[in-house]
């Protein structure tokens, strides 16, 4: 079955320190991944994707993500947090052909602590 | 502003209820999805329509349906309402040069009681 995994349900970083929000997928082909960012009482918010090519995508906000395709992984990064950093960070895959659908992880708190 | 609109803001209704949810997609986007997210199950996608056809179904309930209509707004029925449909419901809308971008609208939140 395909899938999606975050690990971590929140993630506690410092103000300034880097950040690093994981993701493991379980999908045959090559998928296409995305992060996407959920503020209180808002909709999603479209941070990044992968696609193909560069392993390291920039995205939004200075957020980045790196695909690993021997781990099956798409870990989220910014090399220094702000407090308003502070959301529920949502993982998500599509397999690249045969479907349509979409695959969220379950989602990660991330607090930044000033 | 992601540019998709969603009404209503709220809604609570009764078991056994049925209710409609609408989302207009951002100007130009031929694919609208829905997805329900609650506590206990995270965020569910339910199903795809693409210029009026549906493409893709998850993991939709039979007492839910869904169309998109020809000026390409979509409407989610949601029938016999159950306590656990109360959740958040999303709508996106994704662009014709990069279908696999989604742009998510604010959300419905349904209450049954």
């Amino acid at each position: 079955a395909q899938s999606v995994a975050q690990p971590e349900d929140q993630v506690n970083v410092a103000e300034g320190n880097p950040l690093t929000v994981k993701c493991t997928y379980s999908v045959s082909g090559n998928p296409y991944l995305f992060w996407y960012v959920q503020y209180p009482n808002r909709g999603l918010q479209f941070l990044l994707k992968y696609i193909t090519g560069d392993n390291l995508v920039k995205g939004s906000y200075g957020f980045e993500a790196e695909f690993n395709k021997s781990q099956t992984s798409f870990h989220l990064k910014k090399p220094s947090a702000l407090v308003s950093d502070s959301a529920l960070y949502f993982c998500a895959v599509r397999p690249s052909s045969g479907t349509y659908k979409y695959i969220f992880g379950t989602g990660t708190r991330l607090k930044v602590l000033a | 502003d992601s540019g998709v609109t969603q009404t209503p803001k709220h809604l609570i209704t009764a078991t056994g209820q049925r209710v409609t949810l609408r989302c207009s997609p951002r100007s130009g986007d031929l694919s609208v999805y829905w997805y329900q997210q609650s506590l206990d199950q995270g965020l569910q996608f339910l199903i795809q329509y693409y210029n009026g056809e549906e493409r893709a179904k998850g993991n939709i309930l039979e007492r839910f349906s869904a169309q998109q209509f020809p000026d390409l707004h979509s409407e989610l029925n949601l029938s016999s309402l159950e306590l656990g449909d109360s959740a958040l419901y999303f709508c996106a809308s994704s662009p014709r040069d990069r279908e696999e971008t989604q742009y998510f609208g604010p959300g419905t939140r349904l209450l049954v009681l």
